[in-house]
């Protein structure tokens, strides 16, 4: 069956650092991949979203990488602020390319220390 | 910018009484999306609309679960007669054409 996966439930930084966070999915369908952050009593907030044919996007201090062979998602942050405390979500399409569903990994909580 | 707003931010009810969780999807969007999120189970999808029109509620628990969109600035998810069980933060998200979805703050729901 369809799943998203994430390696690790917490990662602790400390400030100025690069985060990683990571992320594995297992339907080899999916087209289309997001990053989402939450913080605490609010919504998911668009990061950043990548499509199947592209291996890397860059945002703002934010970079997807996504590595189609081995179904593995990254999501990098550079110099990492108290700010971007919060929980990331990585999200597929699974073999609903064109409706817009999303599957929802469990989420990695990102923690700041300054 | 206006985002997408829900109504109420918290409801706590008694089991059995009927709860209708209101969203005000982006002006523009076309797709609205509603979602539960739980520790247990996560972020999950119960019904999508496109359009106004409902594409897929696979995701709705049980008929106690029906959700509406009569018009393209409002939805309606409603839970008669609600249960322990369904205390949850309900999402509400939407999109416009293939754009990535942006979420409201949710609902936080409790059923004593």
């Amino acid at each position: 069956g369809e799943s998203v996966g994430l390696h690790l439930p917490t990662l602790s930084v400390q400030e100025g650092d690069n985060s990683i966070i990571n992320c594995a999915y297992s339907n080899s369908a999916s087209d289309y991949f997001i990053w989402y952050k939450q913080e605490s009593g609010k919504g998911p907030q668009f990061i950043i979203d990548i499509r199947s044919n592209m291996d890397k996007r860059q945002g703002q201090r934010v970079t997807v990488l996504l590595n189609k062979t081995v179904k593995h998602l990254s999501l990098q942050i550079a110099a990492t602020q108290p700010g971007d405390s919060a929980v990331y979500f990585c999200a597929e399409n699974g073999a609903s390319s064109n409706t817009g569903k999303l599957i929802f990994g469990q989420g990695t909580t990102l923690q700041v220390k300054p | 910018d206006a985002g997408v707003i829900q109504s109420p931010r918290h409801e706590v009810t008694e089991m059995g009484q009927e709860v209708t969780l209101r969203c005000k999807p982006i002006s523009g969007h076309n797709s609205l999306f509603w979602y539960r999120q739980t520790m247990m189970r996560g972020l999950e999808l119960l019904i999508y609309f496109n359009n106004n029109v409902p594409i897929d509620d696979s995701g709705m628990p049980e008929d106690r679960f029906s959700a509406k969109m009569p018009n393209a600035s409002f939805s309606t998810l409603k839970i008669q007669p609600s249960e322990p069980r369904d205390s949850a933060v309900y999402f509400c998200a939407s999109r416009r054409g293939n754009q990535p979805q942006h979420f409201g703050d949710g609902t936080r729901l409790s059923i004593l």
